[in-house]
């Protein structure tokens, strides 16, 4: 089955540097891949998603970026806020698969320090 | 906030025991996704329900075990509740119509199952 590697398991940034998360998959027919920002005591939520015909989606400071050669994907969030500061989940599902089976990599604590 | 709501936020439960907890999935959405989320790890798949169906399951026993209702509000069922159990539950709720796959879940804020 299905594989998600996620790196680092921790980021500290000063606020206004670049914070990069990367995740790595197994299936070479995962077409979807969403990432969610769980802050404590909450649910995760979607901030960004990309699917696996486009290269590069951007919205606003959040930036995704995916290589299906290299069957790895990479979150940038640029001008970090200390309100950025949570925990960062990737996730990928196959088209062919239960929907909504995702496979969430182990998750990003990121701390934004001021 | 996603629309998605869950209850209760929090259970505590000895071993043995039996737990049911509730989804009431977004406005307009038709398919609710279940996960299991341990302290300090991603979510795990446990089912899907769609039509009021199982629509997929991921590696969790039988004793795991769902409702969807018409109004597309779903539960999960835990019985014979082992200490390993404790974890965070979420459910997600998405939108799959006839001939077209929606991929997009929006997740509920969870309910935090503790297993004495």
């Amino acid at each position: 089955g299905e594989n998600v590697e996620q790196h680092p398991s921790t980021l500290s940034v000063q606020e206004g540097d670049s914070a990069v998360i990367k995740c790595t998959y197994s299936d070479s027919a995962s077409n979807y891949f969403p990432w969610y920002k769980q802050e404590l005591g909450k649910g995760p939520q979607l901030i960004i998603d990309i699917r696996s015909n486009v290269g590069e989606k951007k919205d606003q400071r959040i930036a995704v970026t995916l290589n299906k050669t290299a069957k790895h994907f990479s979150l940038h969030i640029t001008e970090t806020q200390p309100e950025d500061s949570a925990v960062y989940f990737c996730a990928a599902s196959r088209k062919t698969d239960s929907w909504g089976k995702f496979q969430f990599g182990a998750g990003t604590q990121v701390v934004v320090t001021p | 906030e996603t629309g998605v709501t869950q209850s209760p936020t929090h259970l505590i439960k000895t071993r043995g025991q039996q737990v049911t907890l509730r989804c009431s999935s977004q406005s307009g959405h038709n398919t609710v996704s279940w996960y299991q989320q341990a302290l300090g790890q991603g979510p795990q798949f446990i089912f899907q329900y769609y039509r009021e169906e199982e629509n997929g399951r991921g590696n969790f026993p039988p004793r795991f075990s769902g409702l969807q209702f018409p109004n597309y509000s779903s539960e999960l069922n835990v019985n014979a509740l082992e200490l390993d159990d404790s974890a965070l539950y979420l459910c997600a709720s998405s939108l799959r119509t006839s001939g077209r796959r929606s991929d997009t879940q929006y997740f509920g804020p969870g309910t935090r199952l503790t297993v004495l």
